[in-house]
């Protein structure tokens, strides 16, 4: 059971627009900020959003990140075929741990 | 450029020790907070501990307190996972991973490809 709650699934045709949501507490996302990891199949995470709405260099403007209270969400506008991957939130809680939401596994219709 | 290289994964019994290795390169080392975090097969990610730039402040899950020790060797970049007194549950692809602070932003930036500990008798 992970302390952040995610879909565990979700799916979109090429160009859609698919949001994945990422539930937590006043303990965790309500004080910090939430960041967005994308593992393709067979490879490490990837570090996609960080504070919450920021797009490290060389990912594609249409990947972004919001927050309001307790929760987060990733959007991906025009879904291409090669954002097929599990995604990830994370924070920080009250304790100074480490927090990861369970995954959403997107699949490309 | 930044280089994560995980290593010392393999098979091990129940109740026995491991030290996994992270040997960084391509960035200054000793400045940055490191991760280890960790996936069991077919599940997600799950974080296992951090430790600080000069290695003086640790944390970890609770999954792992008391049994993981976490340390660093900053004159040869390279950052240790102590496991003691393993489980099944430990099962798992370990990964190591940089942390950056900024203003009020803490993430991981860059990962190792990681290295698989399976425990089993």
């Amino acid at each position: 059971q992970s302390v952040l709650t995610q879909p565990p699934s979700a799916s979109g045709t090429p160009g859609q627009r698919v949001t994945i949501s990422c539930s937590g507490s006043s303990s965790n996302i309500g004080r910090n900020t939430v960041n967005w990891y994308q593992q393709l199949p067979g490879t490490a995470p990837k570090l996609l959003i960080f504070n919450d709405n920021r797009r490290p260099s060389g990912v594609p403007a249409r990947f972004s990140g919001s927050k309001s209270g307790t929760s987060a969400s990733l959007v991906i506008s025009g879904l291409q075929s090669e954002d097929e991957a599990d995604y990830y939130c994370a924070t920080w809680d009250d304790s100074l741990k480490g927090v990861f939401g369970g995954g959403t596994k997107l699949t490309v219709l | 450029q930044v280089q994560l290289v995980e290593s010392g994964g393999g098979v091990v019994q129940p109740g026995m020790s491991l030290r996994l290795s992270c040997a960084a390169s391509g960035f200054i080392f000793s400045k940055y907070a490191m991760h280890w975090v960790r996936q069991a097969p077919g599940k997600g990610l799950e974080w296992v501990g951090v430790i600080a730039f000069d290695g003086s402040i640790k944390y970890y899950a609770d999954s792992v307190q008391g049994r993981f020790t976490i340390s660093r060797d900053n004159s040869g970049n390279t950052l240790y996972l102590q496991l003691n007194n393993l489980r099944g549950e430990d099962t798992a692809l370990y990964f190591c991973a940089r942390d950056v602070k900024v203003d009020n932003s803490d993430y991981a930036d860059y990962w190792g490809q990681g290295t698989l500990l399976t425990v089993s008798s």
